[in-house]
């Protein structure tokens, strides 16, 4: 199985910073990766696909960028609905899996 | 709008079969562009994607190595629905248990989510 590893685990930042969150890949997955983000309580939402495509009713402050096996989530200027854990997933190969989450907080 | 209405028991005995049920509204469990998926997820585990169908010309299953023995997933296309059941449950399968719609590898569309625990 191709093994995600994302980085940090956690993160702590304010209202209007921006953030990045990186994500790598075991293997060459080309940009079959894609990124999430999940409230408590509630199930995932894609954010991107396709390592820089924004899904449908996403903000613009979200983007995403790389290929092969390094890839980067980016919000440009966190809001308060911002705060929640991020995930990688590859879609390259199956089983598509996951990277373990990144954890936003609020500083 | 695409819609996944899960349905199941949230407490089940070890050695026992965990079934759950994802109804489809808005789209076909026929299409022929999409798979549905059954996901978990768990403190010591994560996101776990564990089993897929799909219609491409003939129905099509997938599973997670971890637990093809004992899983299998199913397709009612009369209710438009699609089911899972795990056979032989033990404490580690404790988890949130997710129905997800898959087109291009990205889940697109994901049920509500079902806490399931197995314990007597």
């Amino acid at each position: 199985d191709i093994q995600m590893t994302q980085s940090p685990s956690s993160l702590s930042a304010s209202v209007g910073d921006r953030v990045t969150i990186t994500c790598r890949a075991s293997q060459n997955i080309d940009t079959y990766l894609n990124w999430y983000h999940q409230k408590p309580g509630k199930a995932p939402k894609v954010l991107i696909y396709a390592a820089s495509n924004l899904q449908n009713g996403v903000p613009s402050r979200f983007s995403g960028s790389g290929s092969g096996t390094d890839f980067t989530l980016t919000i440009s200027s966190l809001q308060p609905g911002d705060f929640a854990i991020y995930y990688c997933q590859q879609s390259y190969d199956a089983p598509y899996t996951f990277g373990q989450g990144t954890k936003l907080e609020i500083k | 709008q695409v819609q996944l209405q899960q349905s199941g028991p949230g407490l089940v005995k070890p050695s026992q079969t965990l079934s759950l049920t994802c109804a489809i509204s808005g789209d076909s469990v026929s299409s022929n562009t999409a798979a549905w998926n059954w996901i978990r997820q768990s403190p010591s585990r994560g996101l776990e994607w564990l089993a897929r169908t799909y219609y491409r010309s003939n129905w099509q299953n997938n599973y997670a190595p971890s637990v093809k023995s004992r899983m299998t997933i199913s397709v009612d296309t009369s209710k438009n629905q699609f089911s899972l059941q795990l056979n032989s449950v033990i404490p580690e399968d404790t988890a949130v248990y997710y129905c997800a719609r898959s087109g291009d590898g990205r889940y697109d569309y994901w049920g509500q989510g079902t806490l399931v625990t197995v314990s007597s």
